[in-house]
């Protein structure tokens, strides 16, 4: 069974752009979380999708939303890119009714 | 809002030696999970724990479910090279508040 993907793997963005990100979870999976990792504030939640609505959101302003699609897909968009957002971006999928995650290699971007 | 310390942050250890780390929390949670990520890429789950006071092993991976829920332990038996890299723990309850610890670095020295 194929792993959590994440496209692109890379990005390199400039200040004000927006970017998407987008993720596919494991077949069979319909919850798909998503994280931004930085080195000085490790793993942080930005929010959870499942069934295409928005079900836990974490502490993020508004430039960071996302969605999902009837086949579970996920993206996720930041708009008006800081360079603070530079970060590996992490989205991960779970059975319905599980607690356990399974993620993707992650989107590393970086914001000059 | 809940959160996990671990501790070390950080350990260098010697081939072939065995490695002990924690996590623990002011909060309970009702399951326990153990990641491994190596640089550049998404944490790799290495094991799951659904019960207080639970031991599970993995290969040379031992993590138990503290009784109080409130704490983990993860054990690596025997350590090799490709052990290092960052172990994460994370806590959940009921699918409402998934939360990660800031990690143990682990080092394997040849």
């Amino acid at each position: 069974k194929a792993g959590v993907t994440q496209t692109p793997r890379y990005l390199i963005k400039t200040r004000g752009q927006q970017v998407t990100l987008s993720c596919s979870p494991i077949s069979g999976h319909r919850s798909v979380s998503w994280y931004q990792q930085t080195p000085g504030q490790g793993l942080q939640f930005l929010f959870e999708y499942f069934s295409e609505t928005q079900r836990n959101k974490g502490n993020f302003p508004g430039r960071f939303s996302g969605r999902q699609f009837s086949n579970s897909r996920s993206e996720m968009n930041v708009s008006t890119l800081e360079l603070g957002d530079s970060a590996l971006y992490l989205c991960a999928s779970s059975r319905a009714g599980s607690e356990t995650q399974y993620f993707g290699p992650g989107t590393r971007l970086l914001v000059l | 809002g809940q959160q996990l310390n671990q501790s070390p942050q950080s350990m260098f250890i010697q081939e072939g030696e065995d490695v002990s780390m924690n996590c623990t929390s002011s909060s309970i949670f009702n399951t326990w999970l153990w990641y491994k990520q190596d640089p550049g890429e998404g944490p790799v789950l290495l094991i799951a724990l659904y019960k207080a006071g639970e031991l599970t092993s993995n290969g040379r991976l031992t993590a138990q479910f503290g009784i109080t829920r409130k704490d983990s332990f993860l054990n690596i038996s025997a350590s090799i090279p490709s052990d290092v890299g960052i172990y994460f723990c994370a806590g959940d309850n009921y699918g409402q508040n998934f939360v990660f610890g800031p990690g143990t670095r682990l080092s394997v020295l040849p």
